[in-house]
């Protein structure tokens, strides 16, 4: 598989529950990005991983917790969210250099 | 620090031309364009580093102006297959070892038959 794969697609989750978006890129990348989406609203850079260290916490809440375990792979822990964090979150890749970022086709967060 | 992009929305017919704007109130690396469909991922369409350089992709291209922090994207003869979210992204600084990309609130482009 090629590009940037994101799972689960859409994802429905209680207040109090645990869950983990999960991103992989195939595309020999060695920087990868969260954004989020909401209605009405730009993306919203979130995170930004290079060569696995993580370069940019855009003042995220601590119940959004990143890991990079490696240049291929890319998470986002999330425990206790609100209804207000419901969103699409977006994954991106690039290579370090003056090229464009490759995006997930997201995953669709509901919070109830 | 995000960009602004102007008009909002804007409604064309097939064969028409439409300019969408990009401003910002820094000092600017680069400005990258992207367009989103309904439902789908944003996909990267072109990058412009330099002051003054101006970029094609079909009959997509656009410019920027380093010194007023500007970048415009042209579409000529429009086509059906343009209809969709345009957002712009700037970043600042030179150099990137994992970028700071920041995106505008969008241009929403409809092609009508």
């Amino acid at each position: 598989e090629t590009g940037v794969t994101q799972t689960p697609r859409h994802l429905v989750m209680g207040m109090t529950n645990k869950k983990s978006l999960k991103c992989e890129q195939h595309l020999g990348h060695n920087a990868m990005y969260w954004y989020k989406q909401s209605a009405k609203k730009p993306l919203e850079l979130m995170f930004v991983y290079s060569l696995e260290e993580r370069v940019e916490n855009n003042s995220v809440p601590s119940r959004f917790s990143p890991e990079c375990p490696n240049s291929s792979h890319l998470f986002l822990h999330l425990h206790t969210l609100q209804p207000e964090d419901s969103a699409l979150y977006l994954c991106a890749s690039s290579a370090t250099g003056d090229d464009g970022y490759t995006f997930g086709s997201g995953t669709r967060l509901t919070v109830v | 620090q995000q960009p602004v992009q102007s008009p909002q929305a804007v409604i064309l017919r097939e064969g028409e031309d439409a300019v969408i704007n990009c401003s910002s109130s820094k000092a600017l690396y680069s400005v990258h364009w992207y367009r989103q469909k309904h439902g789908e991922a944003p996909v990267f369409l072109m990058i412009l580093l330099k002051g003054g350089e101006q970029k094609g992709h079909e009959k997509i291209s656009a410019s920027f102006n380093e010194k007023k922090q500007q970048s415009s994207l042209y579409l000529t003869a429009s086509q059906l297959s343009y209809s969709g979210t345009y957002f712009c992204g700037t970043e600042r600084g030179g150099g990137r070892q994992g970028g700071k990309l920041i995106f505008g609130q969008g241009t929403e482009l409809s092609v009508k038959p």
